[in-house]
């Protein structure tokens, strides 16, 4: 497609329940980010990813969260026994290479209940 | 401890007029820095940046100016149109790919 596409663009997750949340990057980019958005807050880093290997997961606020690029393209990020302060929105980007050019998708807007 | 600050939570602008609005950040490794704008519901996009090694950028109606020695950037929108009413975040960098992201300044253009 021509952007960033991320599905679900809302989802809403029973406290203790396990999220996949996925992300279609530009076709050809081979730099993929996650960043993740609370409210009143700019994103804040989660990964990145070069390719289909995680070059930078420092981001990653525990062991609860996971993410994949399996084939260098389609990633997802995995939550498991979420918690009501996992609520944000995820934003996924991609580049041509790792800088800044990054072209974000619209989000996917996790509630935790 | 937040990197980078945006004091300015909102800020209202007469259309036709100047907008300024403006980041501080406190760590000096911080070499790129990038001003992103968003749309409610939408995902962040790139407006204009600026290398350390630099104090002005321009791009049609944005310039960008960075003073390293009071660790302050501001993006100057002139003139002020109504579609640019959006969030704007300022961000940095110490490597090529990682950003530090201030909570953002919600720019209200009046007609």
């Amino acid at each position: 497609g021509a952007g960033v596409s991320q599905t679900p663009s809302n989802k809403v997750t029973e406290k203790g329940k396990y999220v996949e949340l996925r992300c279609d990057p530009i076709s050809g980019h081979t730099a993929l980010y996650w960043y993740r958005q609370s409210l009143g807050q700019g994103p804040e880093f989660l990964i990145y990813f070069q390719g289909t290997g995680a070059a930078d997961d420092s981001g990653l606020p525990n062991d609860r969260f996971f993410a994949v690029r399996p084939e260098g393209s389609v990633s997802t990020l995995k939550i498991q026994r979420t918690e009501r302060g996992d609520s944000a929105v995820y934003l996924c980007a991609s580049s041509p290479d790792k800088n800044y050019g990054y072209t974000f998708g619209s989000g996917t807007r996790l509630t935790v209940v | 401890d937040q990197q980078v600050k945006q004091n300015s939570p909102s800020l209202s602008v007469q259309e036709g007029r100047i907008s300024i609005l403006n980041c501080d950040y406190t760590n000096s490794m911080f070499d790129y820095f990038l001003w992103y704008k968003k749309y409610p519901a939408e995902g962040p996009t790139f407006l204009i940046s600026i290398s350390s090694i630099k104090d002005k950028n321009e791009d049609g109606r944005f310039t960008v100016f960075l003073n390293k020695s009071a660790k302050h950037l501001s993006l100057h929108i002139v003139p002020s149109q109504p579609g640019d009413s959006a969030v704007y975040f300022c961000a940095a960098s110490v490597s090529n790919y990682q950003l530090i992201w201030g909570a953002g300044t919600k720019l209200i253009i009046k007609p």
